[in-house]
């Protein structure tokens, strides 16, 4: 069974503050990795890929992979309230289970 | 990045009776788009992925009769949830991927009212 987990939360952070989101995955072979973003009531939106070891930074965002120790992670820099909201981890399987697989997300809350 | 568009945002329909759902790649061909379930304040649940021009495939536990999915064109897929009940009542959400294992775009997700 290929799984993605993340801690549910919720993850309280101050205004100005970074959000450290992270997530682990079950399968060594998986090569592409996203983060999405849901607002209450709304549908996931993309908000970063990431395919290779490292960093990946977008504006106050960063991305890490660990494929050794199947880990990603997004931290998030000086947080705002607009960055309230569920953050989704999606793995994409292969070989047996080609699909995203998305974890369970964890709830951020950003504290004004 | 890739534009999703899924119609209609929200729909009202009385037990028993049918309602369609389209999904909708405007700026890219989507061979392959995915239909979820998400109830309120749980994750995403993968109902079935749709392949142009083939059956679809379902995940365990989705009835294929009650959840008819279409995918007639590499860029509409439908979703008709047939002779609707309440407990179907959910936000039900397209994604079409650009690519094999690139990213996944939703469209903006239906909300099912079943009275």
């Amino acid at each position: 069974q290929k799984e993605v987990e993340q801690n549910s939360g919720p993850l309280s952070v101050p205004e100005g503050a970074i959000a450290s989101l992270n997530c682990t995955y079950s399968d060594r072979v998986s090569q592409s990795f996203f983060w999405y973003r849901q607002y209450s009531g709304k549908s996931p939106e993309l908000i970063m890929s990431i395919y290779s070891n490292g960093d990946k930074e977008d504006g106050r965002f960063t991305a890490q992979l660990n494929k050794a120790s199947q880990y990603v992670s997004l931290l998030i820099r000086d947080s705002q309230p607009s960055d309230s909201a569920t953050y989704l981890c999606a793995v994409y399987f292969y070989f047996g289970n080609e699909k995203l697989t998305f974890g369970t997300g964890t709830r951020l809350t950003i504290i004004p | 990045g890739a534009v999703v568009s899924q119609h209609p945002s929200r729909v009202i329909c009385k037990s028993g009776t049918s309602v369609k759902i389209e999904c909708r790649s405007l700026d890219f061909q989507a061979t392959t788009m995915f239909w979820y379930r998400q109830f309120p304040k749980q994750s995403l649940m993968l109902m079935a992925t749709s392949n142009e021009g083939s059956k679809a495939t379902y995940e365990q536990g989705v009835e294929k009769d009650k959840f008819l999915i279409n995918h007639a064109s590499l860029t509409l897929s439908t979703l008709t949830v047939t002779s609707a009940h309440p407990e179907d009542s959910s936000f039900y959400i397209c994604s079409a991927e650009t690519g094999v294992g690139t990213e996944a775009f939703f469209g903006q997700g239906t909300r099912l009212t079943v009275v």
